[in-house]
């Protein structure tokens, strides 16, 4: 099993520019996470998705949209970045909430 | 305050060590708890679940004290391996589900 996949692990983005960062699980996980870490911080969730066709905001959601088509399959659309989006993304899924969180290896965004 | 607050760091400490982490959170309601550890520039994973009787596995030892809302990570016998950023995480079932990430405390096990 591969576990959960990130792709890109590397970007660089022009203000204004949008792109979509891809997250997949192959663990029949119901539940799915983005969050992103800024130096020093802790994460923060920015959505979350409790199965196929349910998704809800996070506490930063603002910037970002998501959907869930599949349950392996959770999207993160940034649109119009700006440089407060710079950070690591990371995705996670869980078999039910309050159990371990399985992480991707992270996408690094870097916002100009 | 911040819903989970642990030990700013970093802890510098040599091989053989025994270091001690803690971590209080604000909800009293809270469910599950859990130490994760976080490689520099890497996912985090996760180290151990922390139960009310308190855990143990191998050097590591996890403690919960639910009157005093404080989780404790004690790792013996430190070592170079063990460098890295703690995670101390906490889900609150009631109140709005959600999983809460401590901010970490970084470890750096010197020889």
């Amino acid at each position: 099993n591969a576990g959960v996949t990130q792709t890109p692990k590397f970007r660089i983005l022009k203000i204004g520019q949008s792109m979509t960062l891809q997250c997949t699980q192959d663990m029949n996980h119901n539940y799915m996470y983005w969050y992103r870490q800024d130096p020093g911080m802790g994460l923060k969730l920015i959505y979350y998705s409790v199965g196929a066709g349910i998704t809800d905001k996070g506490e930063v959601p603002n910037g970002y949209n998501v959907s869930r088509s599949t349950t392996e399959d959770f999207p993160l659309r940034l649109e119009l970045a700006a440089p407060s989006q710079t950070s690591v993304y990371f995705c996670a899924s869980s078999s039910r909430q309050g159990n371990e969180q399985f992480f991707g290896p992270g996408t690094r965004l870097t916002v100009l | 305050r911040k819903e989970v607050e642990q030990d700013p760091g970093p802890f510098n400490v040599p091989e053989g060590a025994t270091v001690a982490f803690n971590c209080t959170y604000s909800n009293s309601a809270s469910q599950s708890f859990f130490w994760y550890r976080q490689d520099c520039r890497k996912e985090p994973k996760l180290l151990m679940s922390v139960y009310s009787s308190g855990n143990e596995d191998g050097r590591f030892t996890a403690q919960l004290n639910r009157a005093s809302q404080y989780i404790s990570l004690l790792i013996r016998d430190s070592k170079l391996s063990d460098s890295a950023t703690y995670l101390c995480v906490v889900f609150q079932g009631t109140g709005g589900f959600k999983t809460i990430f401590g901010a970490g405390t970084r470890l750096f096990v010197k020889a």
